[in-house]
């Protein structure tokens, strides 16, 4: 079944503890992207990738990193998470970058207390 | 400055009601506009990309729409499994940016 894993599901977190929520899609995408949803604001983008080794920055990536070592994985690494980077997560996949149709993770809920 | 905004922010309609959802943008140049039905708890699912005016794409009882300063789902006859946030998103031309709307939230009752 084609698919976009992301794990965990669930996490709550403190303050400034480093953290990897892990991405992986089963469909030999070449473009992996990572977004947050807020209530009010919509889905935002923060990072993206064109393919192995090739990554770039989304609208709010502060505070957050990347790395696309391999096509089926996009690990997004909080290294000192905030309060302010509590939110839902999502990961997404398409084979032809933005304008092609892309397939969404089922969503991390992460909190930082 | 380019956004996408969604109207309205949510309805409610009694099943078989049919009705429109509107995504009006404005975008220094577009290429292509994605309509995703998110259900709670879930991630987006793709529903329909349109890329030029005029340009119509139909898939159940949903049908999408795409003029040059907006686009239209319409849902003919909807059930209560239709019930879910509907999101649109667009792709600017010079950088293939994406942005995307907030979401109308749709409940269709029985």
């Amino acid at each position: 079944e084609a698919q976009v894993t992301q794990n965990p599901r669930y996490l709550i977190t403190v303050t400034g503890k480093k953290l990897t929520v892990t991405c992986s899609q089963n469909m030999n995408h070449e473009y992996m992207s990572w977004y947050r949803q807020d209530p009010g604001l919509g889905l935002r983008q923060i990072y993206y990738s064109m393919n192995v080794e090739v990554t770039d920055k989304g609208d709010v990536p502060e505070g957050y990193k990347v790395s696309r070592k391999e096509k089926r994985n996009f690990p997004l690494i909080l290294e000192s998470p905030s309060p302010n980077q509590t939110s839902l997560y999502f990961c997404a996949s398409s084979w032809g970058g933005q304008n092609t149709e892309a397939f969404f993770g089922q969503g991390t809920r992460l909190t930082v207390v | 400055e380019d956004q996408v905004t969604q109207s309205p922010e949510a309805l409610r309609l009694q099943e078989g009601e049919s009705s429109s959802l509107n995504c009006s943008y404005t975008v220094s140049g577009l290429r292509g506009l994605f309509w995703y039905r998110q259900d709670p708890g879930k991630g987006p699912e793709f529903l329909f990309t349109l890329y030029s005016a005029g340009e119509e794409k139909e898939k159940e009882r949903l049908k999408a729409t795409l003029t040059k300063k907006e686009s239209f789902l319409h849902i003919t006859a909807p059930k209560p499994e239709d019930s879910a946030t509907y999101l649109c998103a667009v792709i600017r031309y010079r950088d293939d940016k994406i942005i995307f709307g907030k979401g109308t939230r749709l409940h269709i009752l029985p």
